[in-house]
């Protein structure tokens, strides 16, 4: 049971736009900056957004993150096949003193 | 370039030991807080542990707590896990990641090693 919660899936057909969302608790969303990571089939997960909506360099502007109280979400637009992967929201938590993620959500593009 | 190398994952029977190994390079590793977080197969991220930048603060997931043990060699740029008692369920592939302080973003991960704990 994670302390963080995404559905555990999501799809779109290519060039649509899909969004996950993350919920947490005054303890760690409602208080902290969330981070996006990208896991790809088979590969170590790679920061997407950070500090709820920055882009590292690299990362197309297709991908873009909100957070509004203890909700966060992800979207991506104009949805391609390489966007298949896995998909985790995380954020510092409070009480755990330590990072906490959400369970995370496949993608999948139809 | 920014590079993390986990080594000493493996096969091990239930309540052995086994000690992982992350080595960096590319960057200043003294001046990182380090982070194991691990995926069990077919499952999500999890925090094990983190380690300050001079070693004097450390933290630990409770599922792992009074087991494992963090800790860093800065002139040999290492990072290491030492898992005694281990169980079934701490069966995952184990990352190491960096971050600027301990509640910042992970902005690079290693690949992983994967540890069984299989009789």
């Amino acid at each position: 049971q994670s302390v963080l919660t995404q559905p555990p899936s999501a799809s779109g057909t290519p060039g649509q736009r899909v969004t996950i969302s993350c919920s947490g608790s005054s303890s760690n969303i409602g208080s902290n900056t969330v981070n996006w990571y990208q896991q790809l089939p088979g590969t170590a997960p790679k920061i997407l957004i950070y500090s709820n909506n920055q882009r590292p360099s690299g990362v197309p502007d297709r991908f873009s993150g909100s957070k509004s109280g203890t909700s966060a979400s992800l979207a991506i637009s104009g949805l391609q096949s390489e966007d298949e992967a896995d998909y985790y929201c995380a954020v510092w938590d409070d009480s755990l003193k330590g990072p906490v993620f959400g369970g995370g959500t496949r993608l999948t593009v139809l | 370039q920014v590079q993390l190398v986990e080594s000493g994952g493996g096969l091990v029977k239930p309540r052995g030991s086994l000690r992982l190994s992350c080595a960096a390079s590319g960057f200043t590793f003294s001046d990182y807080y380090m982070t194991w977080i691990r995926q069990a197969p077919g499952k999500g991220l999890e925090w094990v542990s983190y380690i300050s930048i001079s070693s004097s603060y450390t933290n630990y997931a409770d599922s792992v707590k009074g087991r494992f043990t963090i800790s860093r060699d800065n002139a040999k740029n290492s990072l290491y896990l030492q898992m005694n008692s281990l169980r079934a369920e701490d069966t995952a592939v184990y990352y190491c990641a960096r971050s600027k302080w301990n509640y910042d973003p992970f902005d690079y991960w290693g690949q992983g090693t994967l540890v069984t704990v299989s009789s």
